[in-house]
């Protein structure tokens, strides 16, 4: 079936470098798209959405790419920090009349100093 | 301003108890949702409400019931708890399509 997915399930990364994320989807219906950040042992934090009338958007220290094309999401985190570490997952506004979040399952980022 | 609160915290159980999880938001929230995280996996929703008095199935809605009779409060209800229903279980509330959900910090739940 149809679903969210992410390519790498780890990501390392040395302190200050530009850290990407991909997340592939397999739905052209889907219209939203949000990115999230989750520590050990605490809940999903939200870092940046984009609705798919826009290709690109971006937050302090992070950009999301949307391409239709071929189905990618990715966040890119500039500049990346021991605090960037974390388990950072992509969901779409899919099924249950685009009233739920269906999430990927997610990619560790570790970042070395 | 608390955002979405979930009591308890950590729970274990033996199988066959029953018990209720709760989920409280303060910001006037239409949707709220329950989710289930296993280990290394993502999020799978549960039950979901898009207002006071409404519930939905979601993705993995076997051995769980949910109520939404005041706006503010989501309740999860394990009739008969099953070591399969070990899981970290999330809470999230959002004003409607296409926003971010918030999420709480989680119910930690052992079934022995």
């Amino acid at each position: 079936g149809e679903s969210v997915g992410l390519h790498l399930p780890t990501l390392s990364v040395q302190e200050g470098d530009n850290s990407i994320i991909n997340c592939a989807y397999s739905n052209s219906a889907s219209d939203y798209f949000i990115w999230y950040k989750q520590e050990s042992g605490k809940g999903p934090q939200f870092i940046i959405d984009i609705r798919s009338n826009m290709d690109k958007r971006q937050g302090q220290r992070v950009t999301v790419l949307l391409n239709k094309t071929v189905k990618h999401l990715s966040l890119q985190i500039a500049a990346t920090q021991p605090g960037d570490s974390a388990v950072y997952f992509c969901a779409e506004n899919k099924y249950t009349g685009r009233r739920a979040l269906t999430f990927g399952s997610g990619t560790r980022l570790q970042v070395q100093p | 301003n608390a955002g979405v609160t979930q009591t308890p915290k950590f729970r274990v159980l033996k199988t066959g108890q029953s018990m209720t999880l709760l989920c409280a938001q303060d910001m006037n929230h239409e949707y709220m949702y329950w989710y289930r995280q296993d280990p290394g996996m993502g999020l799978r929703l549960i039950h979901y409400s898009v207002g006071e008095g409404t519930t939905a199935k979601g993705e993995v809605p076997d051995g769980y019931n949910v109520s939404r009779l005041k706006k503010q409060n989501f309740l999860l209800g394990l009739e008969s708890a099953a070591p399969s229903q070990t899981s970290v279980y999330f809470c999230a509330s959002r004003t409607g399509d296409n926003q971010p959900q918030h999420f709480g910090d989680g119910t930690r739940l052992s079934i022995l």
